[in-house]
């Protein structure tokens, strides 16, 4: 089944503790983006990648890492998370990222509580 | 940065009852997306809009882009409880930029 998934669903930490949400999707999609939603802000874009070894920010990059080591995998890393975090999270993944090829395939979600 | 408003916020209506949802922007876009999420969930592709002036019909739900491909509406017909969710807009252009969302709630 063609799917992305994400881990964890549920984390709740401590500010400064360093954490990493993996995400992985197997249709072999070349273009992966990680994003937050929050309560009248909608999906903001944090990171994204146009294929393996190429990551560019997003319109919130601030406190947030990328890898993109892989095609398959794209984790998401916050070094010293603080409250302003706390949010949920998804990764999505298309064939491309413009034109007809745009088609983002979301996973489930991370709740990220930061206390 | 393209911005997308959707309107209203938050729709709450009896099953049977027809609604319209709005996606404006003062910027133009190649197409346009209408995702929808529910409780627990990512949001999942509804349909991509190319062509201004074009309208796609998906079973009760008709989308519509603007003549001048900046704005696009949702018509839903004969609401159903399982429409409840978030409806999305997303511009696709130099990148994918997401509206506030339109949280729809439909009552038995």
């Amino acid at each position: 089944e063609a799917q992305v998934t994400q881990n964890p669903r549920y984390l709740i930490t401590v500010t400064g503790k360093k954490l990493t949400v993996t995400c992985s999707q197997n249709m072999n999609h070349e273009y992966m983006s990680w994003y937050r939603q929050d309560p009248g802000l909608g999906l903001r874009q944090i990171y994204y990648s146009m294929n393996v070894e190429v990551t560019d920010k997003g319109d919130v990059p601030e406190g947030y890492k990328v890898s993109r080591k892989e095609k398959r995998n794209f984790p998401l890393i916050l070094e010293s998370p603080s409250p302003n975090q706390t949010s949920l999270y998804f990764c999505a993944s298309s064939f491309g990222s413009r034109g007809n090829r745009v088609k983002l395939f979301f996973g489930s979600g991370t709740q990220l509580s930061v206390l | 940065t393209q911005l997308l408003e959707q309107s209203p916020q938050f729709l709450s209506i009896q099953e049977g009852e027809n609604l319209t949802v709005y996606c404006n922007s003062s910027s133009v876009f190649s197409s346009l997306q209408w995702y929808r999420q529910e409780p627990g969930e990512g949001p999942v592709l509804l349909v991509t809009v190319v062509t201004g002036g074009e309208v796609k019909k998906l079973k009760r739900l008709t989308f519509q882009f603007g003549d001048a491909r900046k704005d696009s509406s949702l018509h839903i017909t004969a609401a159903q409880p399982g429409d409840t969710g978030l409806y999305l807009c997303a511009g696709v252009g130099s990148r994918l930029t997401f509206g506030e969302g339109t949280q729809l709630t439909v009552n038995p």
